[in-house]
């Protein structure tokens, strides 16, 4: 069974729509990690961020926003006003333990804003 | 200045050779990883040392050896390249383990392995 999905593959909007990406997560363990990472068209890598299991308050960071809810098993990725520079996949991933062991990734959501 | 750099960026080789991937942190970074990503854009997370110890090694085929000879460096050493270790290998490093800390990750560029 998948850890971490990432149901919506490909997701268009107009810029300055917001956008909400989907992460729903499955684990056992009553202490995890959530991540998010952005991979522009460009390919490199960056680190959005890390939220761990008892902290349950969302995150806002300028423009982005996160919502993690244990109840639905989800830690969903909001970006308001999207900006043509937020094109990219979106992967969002769990760790079941402190050291990074057993860390899993979602297969990513491709996210085109189209001007 | 490049903050994780990995060299080389591309590399091409042969079925059966053996290889190398150099990375490098200048952040005075603890910790440092090695990344997948696959032709599907599949990532998965290979090894990460924290202090030159070996915390994360997760099922890879024992081909592949990071080898850390000292903080700033992890090396990836591959041998016997089979044509499925083709893909794009990214490095990475933050101040602690990004599981236990609240630092951020820095990746490097990334280097496209191609084998023939």
């Amino acid at each position: 069974a998948q850890k971490v999905t990432q149901a919506q593959t490909e997701i268009s909007v107009v810029e300055k729509e917001d956008v909400t990406l989907d992460c729903v997560y499955e684990t056992r363990d009553t202490t995890y990690y959530l991540f998010w990472y952005k991979q522009p068209p460009s390919g490199e890598l960056v680190f959005l961020i890390r939220r761990n299991s008892f902290d349950e308050q969302n995150e806002i960071s300028g423009r982005y926003s996160w919502n993690f809810q244990k109840s639905t098993s989800s830690f969903n990725f909001t970006i308001t006003a999207s900006q043509v520079v937020d094109s990219a996949v979106y992967f969002c991933a769990l760790s079941e333990s402190y050291t990074g062991n057993q860390f899993y990734f979602g297969t990513g959501t491709s996210l085109t804003v189209i001007p | 200045d490049t903050a994780v750099s990995q060299t080389p960026k591309y590399l091409v080789t042969q079925m059966g050779n053996d290889k190398s991937i150099k990375c490098e942190q200048n952040l005075g970074h603890d910790t440092m990883y090695w990344y997948k990503q696959d032709s599907k854009k599949f990532l998965k997370i290979m090894f990460s040392y924290n202090n030159k110890e070996l915390i994360i090694n997760e099922t890879v085929p024992n081909r592949f050896s990071p080898k850390s000879p000292d903080k700033a460096h992890l090396n990836l050493h591959i041998n016997s390249l089979e044509l499925g270790d083709s893909a794009v290998y990214f490095c990475a490093s933050s101040q602690v383990p990004i599981v236990g800390g609240q630092e951020t990750q820095y990746f490097g560029p990334g280097t496209r392995l191609l084998v023939l």
